[in-house]
C-alpha cells in the first residue's frame, strides 16, 4: 500500500455520462497530480494541485475538472465522456512542488472503460 | 511540453543476463530525472531519483547513470531475474516544470526463466 487512495479502481460507463475519481494523497503530502495512460502511450500530465490551489495544467480536456479540497483529497470530473476516454488514471502526492518535489507516490489508478 | 523518449520499448531477457536501456530527453533547463519500476496491476514505484551530471544511483541488482549534457540516463539490471519483469518508466524534471514530471513511455522488460 503506497499510501494514496484512489477510488473506484474500475469504472465502466457509456458515453455521454460523467464520473468522478477520487484520489486521497499519502498523510502529509500537499501537492496532488493527476495523469492519464491512454493505450500505448506514456502518463500524460493533466493537472496538478498544491494546497488546494491548481498550479500547473497539462492538456486537459474542457470537459475534465478537477479540484482538491481542504482535506487534501482531490477529485477528476470527466464529463461528456467519450470512446477515447478510456485510459488508466492515476493520482500522484508528494510532499512539495515545485523544485522540491523530489518524486511522486503513486496511487493504484482508475480503470475507465467508456462503452 | 517535453520530449522524454525511452528505448527499447520492451525487450526479452533470458534469466541471469543483464541489460540496459536508456531514457533520452533534453537537456535544456534539465532539473531532475526520475525512474519508477511498474509492475502489472500495481502503482509505480520511485527507484532512483538523478540530478547531477554524472549521477550514479545503484539499488541491488539495479543501476542507473545520468548524462545531462548529452540528455540521456541509463538503466542496467545484473543477473536479470523473473521478480524484475516489469515496465520502467523514466520521468524529466525541468527548472520551470513546478514540480511536474514529464514521463516516457516506458521500457517493458520481461525476464524469463
Amino acid at each position: 500500500d503506497s499510501g494514496v487512495t484512489q477510488t473506484p479502481k474500475h469504472l465502466i460507463t457509456a458515453t455521454g455520462q460523467r464520473v468522478t475519481l477520487r484520489c486521497s494523497p499519502r498523510s502529509g503530502d500537499l501537492s496532488v497530480y493527476w495523469y492519464q495512460q491512454s493505450l500505448d502511450q506514456g502518463l500524460q500530465f493533466l493537472i496538478q494541485y498544491y494546497n488546494g490551489e491548481e498550479r500547473a495544467k497539462g492538456n486537459i480536456l474542457e470537459r475534465f475538472s478537477a479540484q482538491q479540497f481542504p482535506d487534501l483529497h482531490s477529485e477528476l470530473n470527466l464529463s461528456s465522456l467519450e470512446l477515447g476516454d478510456s485510459a488508466l488514471y492515476f493520482c500522484a502526492s508528494s510532499s512539495q512542488t515545485g523544485l522540491r518535489n523530489y518524486g511522486y507516490t503513486f496511487g493504484s489508478g482508475t480503470r475507465l472503460t467508456v462503452v | 511540453i517535453l520530449n522524454v523518449e525511452q528505448s527499447p520499448q520492451s525487450l526479452h531477457v533470458q534469466e541471469g543476463d543483464s541489460t540496459n536501456f536508456t531514457c533520452s530527453f533534453p537537456s535544456s533547463n534539465f532539473y531532475a530525472l526520475h525512474w519508477y519500476r511498474w509492475e502489472t496491476a500495481k502503482s509505480p514505484e520511485a527507484l532512483f531519483v538523478m540530478t547531477l551530471n554524472g549521477d550514479e544511483k545503484k539499488k541491488g541488482r539495479i543501476s542507473a547513470t545520468l548524462n545531462t549534457k548529452e540528455g540521456y540516463s541509463y538503466l542496467y539490471i545484473k543477473g536479470s531475474q523473473p521478480e524484475d519483469s516489469a515496465t520502467y518508466l523514466c520521468a524529466c524534471a525541468t527548472t520551470d516544470s513546478w514540480g511536474k514530471f514529464q514521463f516516457g513511455a516506458g521500457t517493458q522488460v520481461v525476464v524469463t526463466p
